[in-house]
């Protein structure tokens, strides 16, 4: 079945250090690959998205690149602020045909500081 | 506001009760799906509905628990003889018919059963 290993957390790290937080997947066929944050006391928000190999999504800063020879997607900023501390959770969907529902990994804490 | 919405926010009840949770999805979404969150855990599916049709069911999903969505729009999860390991956050996504498949979530319902 599908499974999503993500990094360990928690991360500490210092206003505009650069993070990246480890993510793979097992899967058949290709799934398609997201990153949601969870803000304190708020439900999860999409924060990017790939559905095929090669594609790099993106959004506030955040990067993240379907590599299928390796089977990861890696969250990735280059300089963090105090204000992207959150829960960070890699997920994977089946491709079209398959199971529709998403696949989580354990979440990762990161916290911020000034 | 055009987002997930879920009621109630928090539950708390003890060992033995019935509870019931409401979902009321983006409009226009067709998808609904029900996940559950344990702390410092991933969401985990438990049952997903296209209109009015449940068409996957976890193994998560004991016969105590029971989920409809009449007419396509909002759903009920309902749990009965509730017992201190139902414990956890409720969460509710829906998604439209097409896409990359990202899921938008509410904010969840926090049971605790003592």
């Amino acid at each position: 079945g599908n499974s999503v290993t993500q990094m360990e957390g928690p991360v500490t790290l210092s206003e505009e250090a650069f993070l990246t937080i480890n993510c793979t997947y097992t899967a058949t066929g290709y799934p398609s690959l997201f990153w949601y944050v969870q803000y304190p006391g708020e439900g999860l928000q999409l924060l990017l998205k790939a559905t095929k190999a090669d594609d790099k999504g993106s959004n506030k800063g955040f990067e993240a690149t379907y590599r299928k020879e390796t089977t990861s997607f890696h969250l990735e900023k280059g300089s963090v602020q105090v204000s992207d501390s959150a829960v960070y959770f890699c997920a994977l969907r089946g491709p079209s045909g398959s199971a529709r529902q998403l696949t989580f990994g354990s979440g990762t804490q990161l916290t911020v500081l000034p | 506001d055009t987002g997930v919405s879920q009621d109630p926010r928090h539950k708390i009840t003890k060992r033995g009760q019935n509870v019931t949770f409401r979902c009321d999805p983006i409009s226009e979404h067709n998808r609904l799906y029900w996940y559950r969150q344990t702390l410092g855990q991933g969401p985990e599916f438990l049952t997903y509905f296209q209109n009015e049709a449940q068409l996957e069911k976890s193994r998560l999903l004991s016969d105590r628990f029971s989920a409809e969505r009449p007419k396509g729009s909002f759903s009920t999860l309902e749990i009965q003889r509730t017992e201190q390991g139902d414990s956890a956050m409720y969460l509710c996504a829906s998604s439209p018919g097409q896409g990359a498949g990202e899921q938008f979530f509410g904010p969840g319902t926090r049971l605790t059963v003592l």
